[in-house]
């Protein structure tokens, strides 16, 4: 298995424009997982997806973020406009749906946003 | 409300020698228990998990940790340290029913470990 899938890998952008980040989870797996890490605020979780359906995006920042999963296999993080302060390393993580299967982390993607 | 403890930001250990990070969680019961590894530039890896049984579990790369219900601790442990083990570690809790729509993990702030030469 490749394991969970990121695009792209780094991003950098200037601020104001839109940044889409995508991530394909393992296959089989029910659950997906947005997580945002800074040297600040640590790992945090943005939203979390269940067979497709957003269950608790009480993390994601503000309107400017939005989270889709079109279906079992894709997902994307879209932030618009970007500021400089969502600089971050954003991860994607995926977990099968049996109880207490630990979740799979993506490489992540490495945002700067200028 | 669940919460993970990591009380060291950053140890360093010499090689060779041997290693304790430290996890205490809040909880109302017993929740599911992980240790994740993160090197440089990399997503996070499983080390290993507690979900019930031996309080003692092992994991990959020689590591092993020890849930104490007591202490509401789950601390990770390695007899020898390698230079490869310098990464930062990550302890995490979920709730008992975790799985299908209670998905979600808690995530410690992390220890960052350096390893001397």
């Amino acid at each position: 298995d490749a394991g969970v899938i990121q695009s792209p890998r780094h991003e950098v952008t200037e601020m104001g424009q839109e940044v889409t980040l995508r991530c394909k989870p393992i296959s089989g797996h029910n659950s997906l997982f947005w997580y945002r890490q800074t040297m600040m605020r640590g790992l945090e979780l943005l939203i979390y997806f269940n067979n497709n359906v957003p269950i608790d995006d009480s993390g994601m920042p503000e309107d400017r973020f939005s989270a889709k999963m079109p279906n079992a296999s894709f997902s994307t993080l879209k932030i618009q406009p970007s500021e400089p302060r969502d600089s971050a390393v954003y991860f994607c993580a995926s977990r099968g749906g049996r109880t207490g299967g630990e979740q799979y982390f993506g490489p992540g993607t490495r945002l700067t946003v200028t | 409300a669940q919460s993970v403890t990591q009380p060291d930001i950053h140890i360093t250990v010499s090689e060779g020698a041997s290693l304790e990070l430290r996890c205490n969680y809040s909880y109302g019961a017993t929740p599911y228990l992980f240790w994740y590894v993160q090197s440089p530039g990399q997503g996070l890896q499983l080390l290993l998990k507690y979900f019930s049984g031996d309080t003692l579990v092992q994991g990959i790369k020689g590591f092993e940790a020890e849930f104490k219900r007591s202490q509401s601790s789950f601390n990770l442990r390695k007899p020898s340290v390698h230079w490869s083990d310098a990464a930062e570690y990550f302890c995490a809790v979920a709730p008992m029913n975790y799985g299908g729509s209670q998905g979600n993990l808690i995530f410690g702030k992390g220890t960052k470990l350096s390893v001397k030469p």
